[in-house]
């Protein structure tokens, strides 16, 4: 039951141009989404995330935008940089259930 | 503060064996999950432990067990393994309530032949 979705496993952007990575979900009881980003040999590392009261969350180049009527989030990174290629994974929670996890994306960001 | 480490790196195993892998969160952290990766299906939740206790188990068989110890470390079991148990296994801590930001280990690479 894939209640996180990421439909696009692979993005390549320019340098200095937005990278827009999407993330679709289910379930209306989660209440608070992040987004992990993925380098090869390494364990995710957080990156930004946004509670359901919120509809943007901006740390930086990074900002997520929240639309609970489509169960949609996306994560834009504004420029991109060559260092954030990497796989992003989108992950969403609510009260002590367990963080459920879209499949990736795989950003390639070309200099 | 040392981060979330994880043993063995990489693990070869053949089928039908079982295998024990190692986390030790980090420190204060209270609340272990541990996930599987493969290619194409993200990261599938496992279980989760919090003060000795399984709080959230995911939709994985029985053949997969974990437990976790008064000092927080925790390790996950897979008997009678399968090829397809092939995977990275990544474990991850976090303080306690289900907002707190998780923090992965390295994970270990498992191949089962």
């Amino acid at each position: 039951d894939q209640q996180v979705k990421q439909n696009s496993p692979s993005l390549s952007v320019q340098e200095g141009r937005i990278s827009i990575l999407n993330c679709d979900y289910t379930n209306s009881m989660f209440d608070y989404f992040l987004w992990y980003k993925k380098y090869p040999a390494e364990g995710p590392t957080f990156l930004i995330s946004i509670s359901s009261i919120k509809d943007k969350n901006e740390d930086g180049r990074f900002t997520v935008f929240l639309n609970k009527s489509a169960k949609h989030l996306s994560l834009h990174i504004v420029p991109s940089q060559p260092g954030d290629s990497a796989v992003y994974f989108c992950a969403a929670t609510y009260n002590n259930n367990d963080m459920r996890f879209g499949a990736g994306t795989r950003l390639t960001v070309k200099p | 503060k040392a981060g979330v480490t994880q043993t063995p790196r990489y693990l070869i195993k053949t089928r039908g064996q079982q295998v024990t892998l190692s986390c030790s969160p980090i420190s204060g952290h209270r609340s272990v999950s541990w996930y599987q990766q493969t290619p194409g299906q993200g990261l599938q939740f496992l279980f989760e432990y919090f003060s000795e206790t399984q709080r959230n188990k995911g939709n994985f068989p029985g053949r997969f067990s974990g437990r976790q110890f008064s000092n927080s470390r925790s390790e996950m079991n897979v008997s009678t393994l399968e090829l397809g148990d092939s995977a990275l296994y990544l474990c991850a801590s976090s303080l306690a309530k289900y907002q707190e930001t998780q923090y992965f280990g390295p994970g270990t690479r498992l191949l089962v032949l």
